[in-house]
């Protein structure tokens, strides 16, 4: 089974930057992802990693700690608009050896000019 | 066109009645998967699917069926609502692959009163 852990809400400024933490605990691991969701639509894709370091992809970046445990999901230049929840999920192994993700209960963050 | 289409978009019921809600994808993708959505809660597993004969319970299959009638076609059943089945419901697809990450629908909030 997965425990999956983020803050459940944040707050930032127009223009900064900022961290969004997930910590999990799994008896097995198959890759992360990074979802975002604005409020009341479908989650969109943002990121994977599978392997430790961090994965950069416009303004947006997305760190793993494999031994620890550990993603993060940075926003530069935030921008209005990124106000929204951001998902977490771990592939977690399923019967039969199939890895379904497994989503924490999000991070809210609200970006203010 | 969506990708992932879910009709209806919006379902107020009664306590006890007979729900279902469909799932059509043009992606080509073989899996598909149900999630329900709460305030909090984050969203979570009821069923999945990795082809027309395979289907696998999630973390909270009970109250729930499904019905892959084709690749593109996965239908969600609520045999007899009960209002805690109220949330918002999310159907999601995706291809084999370990990167591979999920594509869902617009949703659909399902109100039990």
């Amino acid at each position: 089974g997965q425990n999956i852990d983020q803050p459940t809400e944040m707050t930032a400024t127009e223009g900064a930057i900022v961290q969004i933490n997930c910590t999990y605990q799994t008896s097995g691991f198959n890759g992360l992802f990074w979802y975002q969701q604005h409020a009341g639509e479908a989650p969109t894709f943002l990121s994977y990693n599978v392997l430790d370091g961090l994965e950069e992809k416009g303004r947006f970046s997305s760190f793993l700690s494999r031994s620890k445990g550990y993603s993060y999901l940075l926003l530069k230049e935030l921008q209005m608009k990124d106000s929204a929840s951001y998902l977490c999920a771990v592939r977690d192994p399923s019967p039969g050896g199939s890895y379904i993700p497994t989503f924490g209960r999000g991070t809210s963050l609200i970006v203010h000019p | 066109d969506a990708d992932v289409t879910q009709t209806p978009r919006n379902r107020i019921t009664k306590t006890g009645k007979r729900i279902m809600l469909e799932c059509s994808q043009t992606k080509g993708h073989d899996r598909m998967y149900w999630y329900r959505q709460d305030p909090g809660l984050g969203l979570r597993l009821i069923y999945y699917s990795f082809d027309v004969k395979d289907i696998n319970k999630g973390e909270i299959s009970d109250g729930y069926s499904v019905s892959r009638q084709a690749q593109a076609k996965f239908s969600l059943s609520l045999e007899s609502a009960i209002p805690n089945q109220t949330a918002l419901y999310f159907c999601a697809t995706s291809d084999a692959g370990q990167n591979q990450p999920q594509h869902f629908g617009d949703g659909t909030r399902l109100s039990i009163l």
